[in-house]
């Protein structure tokens, strides 16, 4: 149980192009979702939290109109980076709690790698 | 501001025996400790966790130990096996909140 899938795995695109990337809690709900960067031998970076019906609340120095984060439904959350460019070539990871149970792990998803030419 | 810090990057040991895999933090107010296991280009799998009731979790091969005093906690994985190499992440969390703190991991490499 508790299968988070995100896609695509892999996006390769020009620089100014448009990629969305979904992530899918399979078989529970989730009310809260998190958006993660990471950048090689490095840790990961929260970018920002995803609460279903709700704004998504982003870290500081995380562009808010440069990453797009919709959380349309308890299975949903979806990021979008706008207008891209080569240093938004990264590995995006997505997690999900489950439901609104405290002391529960984060499950994520496989991660997107991102590659802006 | 690293409030959760693995202060060892890397680790090499010998197959069967015990990695031990560190974890240090600064906010008291840290209720709740994971440990997530990740490979390359994959994302992080859930491990093993702890509340802050407790000083030991164990589940299998892993034990997670939980020092409050000290604010630091620790992964040992006995026996060590060639497929346990990965990267290890420690996080930490509020009870009250949703967001997790991590860790910058740490490479465990078993030999065989």
């Amino acid at each position: 149980g508790a299968v988070v899938s995100q896609h695509p795995s892999w996006v390769i695109c020009k620089s100014g192009t448009s990629v969305k990337i979904e992530c899918r809690s399979l078989d529970f709900q989730a009310t809260t979702m998190f958006w993660y960067r990471q950048f090689p031998k490095q840790s990961l970076m929260l970018m920002a939290t995803s609460n279903e019906g709700s704004k998504a609340t982003y870290e500081q120095g995380v562009e808010k109109d440069k990453f797009l984060i919709n959380h349309a439904s308890l299975t949903l959350s979806t990021l979008t980076v706008t207008s891209a460019h080569p240093e938004d070539s990264s590995f995006y990871i997505c997690s999900a709690l489950m439901g609104d149970r405290i002391n529960q792990p984060q499950h994520f998803g496989d991660g997107t790698r991102l590659s802006i030419l | 501001d690293q409030q959760v810090k693995q202060n060892s990057p890397s680790l090499s040991v010998q197959e069967g025996r015990i990695s031990i895999l560190n974890c240090d933090y600064t906010n008291s107010m840290f209720d709740y400790f994971l440990w997530y296991k990740k490979y390359p280009a994959e994302g992080p799998t859930f491990l093993i966790s702890i509340s802050s009731i407790k000083d030991k979790n164990e589940d299998g091969r892993f034990t997670v130990f939980l020092n409050k005093s000290a604010k630091h906690l620790s992964l040992h994985i006995v026996p060590s096996q060639p497929g346990d190499s990965a990267v290890y992440f420690c996080a930490a969390s509020i009870l009250t909140g949703n967001q997790f703190y991590f860790g910058t991991g740490t490479s465990l490499t078993v030999i065989p």
